[in-house]
C-alpha cells in the first residue's frame, strides 16, 4: 500500500515552453502533497505544500507564478513549470501524506531537462 | 527554522563493517524523523520512520535511533554489503508536517 506515482518519469522540453508533471496517490487519499526539487549531488529542497482544494503554500524563494501547483482531488496534484529555462532542469519529486502518523510517501521522481 | 545536517558527507568502508550515520536537527519539536536511501538517478526508498514518541526503529540490518533532546538521530547499518552503497538522507518533519531534508551521506561499501 501507500504508493505514489509520477508522470512522466523523464521529459525534455525546449526553453520557453511549459511542462506539466503529475503526482498521484494510487491507494490512499492524500490530504496533503508536497513538491521537492533536487539538483545534482544535492539534497531535496521543498518547493511547496498543497492541500486538496486550496492554494499551494510556496517556500521562500520559489516563484509561484513559475511553478503552478494544482491539487484538484485527494489523489492528484500537478506541477506546471511555465516558460521553462535551462536552469529549471532538475529532478522533481512529489510526496503525499494522509491522516495519522503523517508519514510521507514519495513518488519516483521526474527528471526535467530544458534545452 | 529547522536545519538538518548529516555527518559524514561521504563514507567508504570495507564490506562487513558496522557503521553509523549521523543526522542532527536544530529544532527538537519534530513530529517524525525518517531515513531514506537514494540510488544514483533514482527516487527515494524509505528505510525507517521514527515518530516523536519513539526512541528507535529496526528493520533487518538497520536500526535508527532518535534523541529529540539532543537533536540527533543515528542510522546503524550492521554487516555492510556492497548493495548498501547509496546516498542516505534523513528528514525531519515539524508542526506543518513538511519535511526538511538533511545534506545526505554518500556511502560506498567496498567488496
Amino acid at each position: 500500500g501507500a504508493v505514489v506515482s509520477q508522470h512522466p518519469s523523464w521529459v525534455i522540453c525546449k526553453s520557453g515552453t511549459s511542462v506539466k508533471i503529475e503526482c498521484r496517490s494510487l491507494d490512499f487519499q492524500a490530504t496533503t502533497m508536497f513538491w521537492y526539487r533536487q539538483f545534482p549531488k544535492q539534497s531535496l529542497m521543498l518547493m511547496a505544500t498543497s492541500n486538496e482544494g486550496s492554494k499551494a503554500t510556496y517556500e521562500q524563494g520559489v516563484e509561484k507564478d513559475k511553478f503552478l501547483i494544482n491539487h484538484a482531488s485527494l489523489t492528484l496534484s500537478t506541477l506546471t513549470v511555465t516558460s521553462a529555462h535551462p536552469e529549471d532542469s532538475s529532478f522533481y519529486i512529489c510526496s503525499a501524506t494522509s491522516e495519522g502518523p503523517y508519514e510521507q510517501y514519495f513518488g519516483p521522481g521526474t527528471r526535467l531537462t530544458v534545452t | 527554522k529547522q536545519e538538518v545536517t548529516q555527518i559524514p558527507a561521504a563514507l567508504s568502508v570495507p564490506e562487513g563493517e558496522n557503521l553509523v550515520l549521523n543526522c542532527s536537527f536544530t529544532d527538537s519539536a519534530i513530529y517524525n524523523l525518517q531515513w531514506f536511501r537514494q540510488d544514483p538517478g533514482k527516487g527515494l526508498t524509505s528505510l525507517l520512520l521514527i515518530q516523536s514518541s519513539q526512541r528507535e526503529q529496526t528493520s533487518g540490518r538497520l536500526n535508527a535511533s532518535l534523541d529529540k533532546s539532543s537533536g540527533r538521530s543515528t542510522l546503524y547499518i550492521a554487516a555492510s554489503q556492497p548493495g548498501d552503497s547509496a546516498t542516505y538522507l534523513c528528514a525531519a518533519s515539524s508542526g506543518t508536517y513538511k519535511y526538511i531534508f538533511g545534506t545526505g551521506t554518500r556511502l560506498k561499501v567496498l567488496a
